[in-house]
C-alpha cells in the first residue's frame, strides 16, 4: 500500500512569507506527528494529532507554526512570516495506534526540506 | 532535555567489517527503536525491542538493551556499502512522539 507521503518535497520561500506544508498519512493511521529536523541535527518533534484532536502544541517553535488536520487523514503544517531559522527538513509521521503504554512503530514520509531565504 | 544520544557521531568501516552504534536514553521506556535514514530524508523503522527483552535480531542487526544502563547498541554484521546512512534510536516520549538523539552517520567503503 502507499506510504506517507508529503507535499512539496522542496520549498524555497522569501523570508516573511507563508508556506503550507502537506502531510497524507498512511490511510486508517490515526496519530500523526511532525518533526523537524535542522541540518546534522536530531529530530525536534513539534506536534502530535489524534484523529482531527491536537491535545498539546507546546512543542511549536514560536506562534507563528500552526497545524491542522481534517478528516483524521490530511495535515498541514503552516509556517507564517517565516525566518531564516526556519530552514529545515520538516517530516511527517504516522502510526496505526493511539499512543498509550506502548509506543509504536512510526511510519515517515520522505520530508519537506524548506529553505528560506 | 529528554534527547538521548547516540554514540559515536561518525563512523567510517570498511565492507564485511561490523558496525556497532550506541544510544542512551534518559526517562523508563517500554520500548526502544532504531532508525536508519537516508541523505537527510524520511527514517524507516529497523527493529523494535521491548524493555523486558535484552536482545533481539533481525537480518544482520542485533539490538541489545540495558535498561539499567539505560542504553542500548545497535550492531550491522557483515556490513555493505549499502548500509551507508545516518542511524538513530527513538524512545517514548510524553505524547506518543519519538524521542531522537542527533544519530549516528555510517560510511561503509567498498
Amino acid at each position: 500500500g502507499a506510504g506517507v507521503s508529503q507535499s512539496p518535497s522542496n520549498k524555497v520561500t522569501e523570508k516573511g512569507k507563508d508556506v503550507e506544508l502537506r502531510c497524507d498519512p498512511i490511510s486508517g493511521h490515526t496519530a500523526l506527528y511532525w518533526y523537524r529536523q535542522s541540518l546534522g541535527q536530531g529530530l525536534e518533534f513539534l506536534i502530535y494529532f489524534q484523529g482531527n484532536s491536537a491535545p498539546d502544541k507546546s512543542g511549536l517553535p514560536s506562534d507563528r507554526f500552526s497545524a491542522e488536520r481534517t478528516g483524521g487523514s490530511v495535515s498541514t503544517l503552516t509556517i507564517q512570516r517565516t525566518q531564516q531559522e526556519d530552514s529545515a527538513v520538516y517530516l511527517c509521521a504516522s502510526s496505526p495506534r493511539p499512543s498509550g503504554r506502548e509506543f509504536n512503530e512510526q511510519y515517515f514520509g520522505p520530508g519537506t526540506r524548506l529553505t528560506v531565504t | 532535555s529528554q534527547q538521548g544520544e547516540e554514540d559515536p557521531q561518525a563512523l567510517s568501516i570498511q565492507e564485511g567489517e561490523n558496525a556497532t552504534m550506541n544510544c542512551s536514553y534518559k526517562t523508563s521506556i517500554n520500548n526502544l527503536q532504531w532508525y536508519r535514514q537516508n541523505s537527510g530524508r524520511g527514517l524507516v523503522h529497523l527493529i523494535l525491542i521491548r524493555s523486558n527483552e535484552r536482545e533481539k535480531h533481525s537480518g544482520r542487526l542485533r539490538v541489545t538493551l540495558d535498561t539499567s544502563k539505560k542504553s542500548s547498541s545497535l550492531l550491522i554484521t557483515a556490513s555493505r556499502a549499502a548500509d551507508t546512512a545516518s542511524y538513530f534510536c527513538g524512545y517514548g516520549g510524553s505524547q506518543g512522539n519519538l524521542i531522537f538523539g542527533k544519530g549516528t552517520k555510517l560510511s561503509v567503503k567498498p
